[in-house]
């Protein structure tokens, strides 16, 4: 059974530092894995979305890797902003089960200014 | 091209009282997927559906829950008598393809239940 988890569950650093966000799943039979942004009392913003096959994707100030044989994903955030705070919310999507997206809990990020 | 909508964002129920969610997938969207989300926790899929058919419920809790895609209108996530622990938040998603073709689904802003 698919299980993501990402650690840390919060994390606050001041503005200007540049941070890594982990997300690991126990099985690597997986079509995709994605990161989303989630701010209080609102939607889920889609950040990015890294296809099996692939060891990255990038967007702006934020870098995603997907090692897929040890079950891993790191997000990277340059420069944060406090307009980075945020929940991110990192989901894979299973190979048995390819329309089921399997989440983690999330890290709460807070930008200090 | 609007994103996917919900509707209402806030619900407050009554213990035993109905929920009616609505979802309105984005244009040319004939695929939706249901999510809940517990307070501290992560999404968990409840319901996947094409236009007047229920492709997979596995995640949809056995008894007062339903959910229904028509031919017209919105998706419906319906919960009957409601308990304080069916407050959560419920995300739907739509795809323009269906799921076994691993395309991407696009995420409403959700609607978060709070039953009293």
């Amino acid at each position: 059974k698919q299980e993501v988890t990402q650690i840390p569950a919060a994390l606050s650093v001041p503005e200007g530092e540049n941070l890594v966000l982990n997300c690991s799943f126990t099985d690597s039979a997986i079509y995709n894995l994605q990161w989303f942004r989630q701010d209080p009392g609102k939607g889920l913003t889609s950040l990015l979305l890294i296809q099996s096959s692939q060891r990255e994707q990038t967007s702006g100030r934020l870098n995603a890797s997907l090692d897929k044989s040890s079950g891993r994903s790191t997000l990277y955030i340059a420069a944060s902003q406090p307009g980075d705070s945020a929940t991110y919310l990192c989901a894979v999507r299973p190979e048995d089960s390819n329309y089921q997206l399997i989440w983690g809990a999330g890290t709460k990020l807070i930008i200090k200014p | 091209n609007a994103g996917v909508m919900q509707n209402p964002r806030h619900l407050v129920r009554r213990r035993g009282q109905e929920a009616r969610l609505r979802c309105s997938p984005m244009k040319g969207h004939s695929h939706v997927y249901w999510y809940r989300q517990l307070p501290e926790e992560g999404l968990k899929f409840m319901v996947y559906l094409q236009k007047e058919n229920i492709i997979d419920e596995s995640g949809m809790p056995k008894e007062r829950f339903s959910a229904e895609f028509p031919k017209e209108g919105p998706s419906i996530l319906r919960i009957q008598q409601v308990v304080r622990g069916d407050s959560a938040a419920y995300f739907c998603a739509s795809s323009s393809l269906p799921a076994e073709m691993n395309t991407e689904a696009f995420f409403g802003q959700g609607t978060r239940l709070t039953v009293v």
